[in-house]
């Protein structure tokens, strides 16, 4: 079965500075999707960005790009100039050949004015 | 165009009480999920429906039950509520049609707060 580890609980960062968030993933698929979800204090979980394996190049979505290594079976998310409104819950997604996505602990961000 | 729209938001059961989770989706998604979410834990899969009549587990599926009678509706049942199921639920849709299953989007709903005292 595959899993997906997020290694920090909670990050903090800078308004306006960089931040990367880390996720590892294990599967024996070698095709797959990965996604970062983000979920503020509202609860509502909104879809941040979409990775597909098969493909190199990292997706970027304006101020928010990954860092895909296929290889090492890793997934980070960077965000540039940190704005409060990212202040949320970010969750690691992996889903490959079943309809099922399976969902990282989470990384609790916090962005200080 | 609402997306997915859950009810209640909030509920607080005795235990043993029974009830029902609805969740309705009017975007046509042929996929419906239920999540739940615990603190520290991310989102587990309860249950998962691929189409009308269509229904499996997912990695929690003790103590609920859902039934897909129509495209639009996924229904959770809790029977016989327990304090374990005190969490957050959320109710998920997508659409299917793409290259691979996995690359589905999901829309979620808002979330239901539920609390067995």
């Amino acid at each position: 079965a595959q899993t997906v580890t997020q290694s920090q609980p909670e990050m903090s960062v800078q308004e306006a500075e960089t931040v990367t968030l880390s996720c590892t993933y294990d599967t024996s698929e070698s095709d797959y999707y990965l996604f970062w979800y983000k979920q503020p204090p509202s609860r509502q979980m909104i879809l941040v960005i979409r990775q597909e394996a098969y493909k190199q190049q990292n997706a970027t979505e304006n101020r928010f790009s990954v860092n895909f290594q296929k290889a090492a079976k890793s997934f980070s998310l960077k965000i540039s100039d940190s704005q409060l409104g990212d202040a949320a819950m970010y969750f690691c997604a992996y889903s490959g050949g079943s309809e099922k996505l399976v969902f990282g602990k989470g990384t609790k961000l916090t962005v200080n004015p | 165009n609402a997306g997915v729209t859950q009810t209640p938001k909030f509920r607080i059961l005795k235990i043993g009480q029974s009830m029902t989770l609805q969740c309705t989706q009017d975007m046509n998604h042929n996929y419906m999920y239920w999540y739940r979410q615990d603190p520290g834990m991310g989102l587990k899969l309860i249950y998962y429906s691929v189409g009308a009549g269509i229904t499996d587990k997912g990695e929690v599926p003790n103590g609920y039950n859902v039934s897909r009678s129509t495209t639009e509706d996924f229904p959770l049942r809790l029977e016989l509520a327990a304090p374990s199921q005190t969490s957050v639920y959320f109710c998920a849709s997508s659409y299917s049609g793409q290259r691979l299953p996995g690359a589905n989007v999901l829309t979620f709903g808002a979330g239901s707060r539920l609390t067995v005292l």
